[in-house]
């Protein structure tokens, strides 16, 4: 079992649609939680971090973090076509430091 | 700030050729550098994390003596793949770090290099 699954779509959405991106993980130390956009052959940027359980909100994008599931999500609100791309999942424990990654879901919004 | 360039973006060698990619933290120092590789459609894997001045630290399944970690100073890390074969074909990419007071410590990352070994 991978430490962090998540599903690599693709999905495909209008525009103006509400997104739903998910990862589940199994290591109970992670405490950090990441979401990275990356667009085609290009290096993942940092969209939002979660530290332990609760919301966060930054514009049309909302992370939750559910540790007791171990189960966190990603909102994008409005979506527009320039929203396409892979969004990857990321998480940390202060332990190691290190960022595991899960698959990535790759998101097209059609206009 | 904190932009991490990658050079060069894109490298194509014959079978058995080595081949150097070097990241620089272009605006913050890096006391701690990683490197990734990503295979299509695949996630991003770490392969070693380098700390300035010290060797790096691989992961588990990977060699050591065929990915080279340079890390000599605080904007530059290089990675060199020795001996390059078909099935190290990949998309690398590099994230730095800098020493920060805080518990959470962004990574950065550059914008990968995709290496296509003949």
């Amino acid at each position: 079992q991978k430490e962090v699954e998540q599903d690599p779509g693709p999905l495909s959405v209008p525009e103006g649609a509400i997104v739903s991106l998910n990862c589940t993980y199994s290591n109970s130390a992670f405490q950090y939680f990441m979401w990275y956009r990356q667009y085609s052959r290009k290096g993942p940027e940092l969209l939002m971090y979660t530290y332990s359980s609760g919301n966060k909100e930054d514009g049309r994008f909302t992370a939750q973090v559910d540790k007791s599931s171990k189960y966190i999500s990603l909102f994008i609100r409005d979506s527009q076509p320039s929203d396409s791309a892979t969004y990857l999942c990321a998480m940390k424990s202060s332990n190691t430091g290190k960022l595991i990654f899960g698959q990535g879901t790759t998101l097209q919004v059609k206009p | 700030g904190a932009v991490v360039s990658q050079h060069p973006s894109r490298v194509i060698c014959k079978s058995g050729t080595s081949v150097k990619i070097e990241c620089r933290s272009l605006d913050f120092q890096a006391t701690t550098m990683f490197w990734y590789r990503q295979f299509p459609k695949q996630s991003l894997m770490l392969m070693a994390t380098s700390n300035e001045g010290s060797k790096a630290t691989y992961e588990q399944g990977v060699e050591k003596d065929k990915f080279l970690i340079n890390h000599a100073s605080l904007t530059l890390s290089t990675l060199t793949v020795t001996s390059a074969h078909p099935e190290d074909s990949s998309f690398y990419i590099c994230s730095a770090r800098s020493s920060g007071r805080s518990s959470y410590n962004e990574q950065f990352f550059g914008p990968g290099t995709r290496l296509t070994v003949l």
